[in-house]
């Protein structure tokens, strides 16, 4: 149980364009997503705490405006990198933490690698 | 602040032991996580702790001491499939994960 899905896998993009990458909890309700930014060699950072039904909670240094994120349902949220720029390509991970589960661990989807041309 | 400490990198030989520790200091404490990362592919979830004491699974153990703000996270038996990055995560009061820098660990033949 517990497995969080991302897709796409990876994607390549043209400057200037936007991109949508999902994810879903496939076997329990998240109330709570994050979403995390990874770039070679260097650790996670948390870019921002999705809540269902809610405007979601930008660390700081985070656009809001660039980085759109939409958790409309208890199984998805959704990132959309607009506008993307080349020192937008990184790895971007979500996890999910199911409320009902202790030790509200995090589960984390396989990640997308973003590639911006 | 909020700080979560743990060695950079580590290096250890295929079949020995090697110990990577974590030190914590946040406000306030629900448990603390340790996590493995292969290059490129997303976190997956070791062992949990929130009391004090060891807890063992299999060739992982994991130790914590909360009035001192420690952890360890102990490997035995190295394998080569090992070789991996190690973050050590700790959920504050408010059941926020803060993250520490993780330990890439290098196992040699």
């Amino acid at each position: 149980g517990a497995v969080v899905s991302q897709h796409p896998s990876w994607v390549i993009c043209k400057s200037g364009t936007s991109v949508k990458i999902e994810c879903r909890s496939l076997d329990f309700q998240a109330t709570t997503m994050f979403w995390y930014r990874q770039f070679p060699k260097q650790s996670l950072m948390l870019m921002a705490t999705s809540n269902e039904g809610s405007k979601a909670t930008y660390e700081q240094g985070v656009e809001k405006d660039k980085f759109l994120i939409n958790h409309a349902s208890l199984t998805l949220s959704t990132l959309t990198v607009t506008s993307a720029h080349p020192e937008d390509s990184s790895f971007y991970i979500c996890s999910a933490r199911d409320q009902e589960r202790e030790p509200y661990e995090q589960y984390f989807g396989p990640g997308t690698r973003l590639t911006v041309t | 602040g909020q700080n979560i400490d743990q060695p950079t990198e580590m290096t250890a030989t295929e079949g020995a032991i090697v110990q990577i520790n974590c030190t914590y200091q946040t406000s306030g404490f629900n448990g603390l996580f340790w996590y493995q990362q292969h290059a490129g592919e997303a976190p997956t979830f070791l062992s949990y702790n929130v009391l004090d004491g060891l807890e063992e699974k299999g060739r992982f153990s994991s130790f914590l001491s909360r009035s001192k703000g420690y952890s360890y996270l102990l490997l035995k038996e190295l394998q080569m499939k090992d070789s991996a990055s190690y973050l050590c995560a700790v959920t504050d009061s408010n059941y926020q994960l803060i993250w520490g820098a993780g330990t890439k660990l290098i196992i040699k033949p």
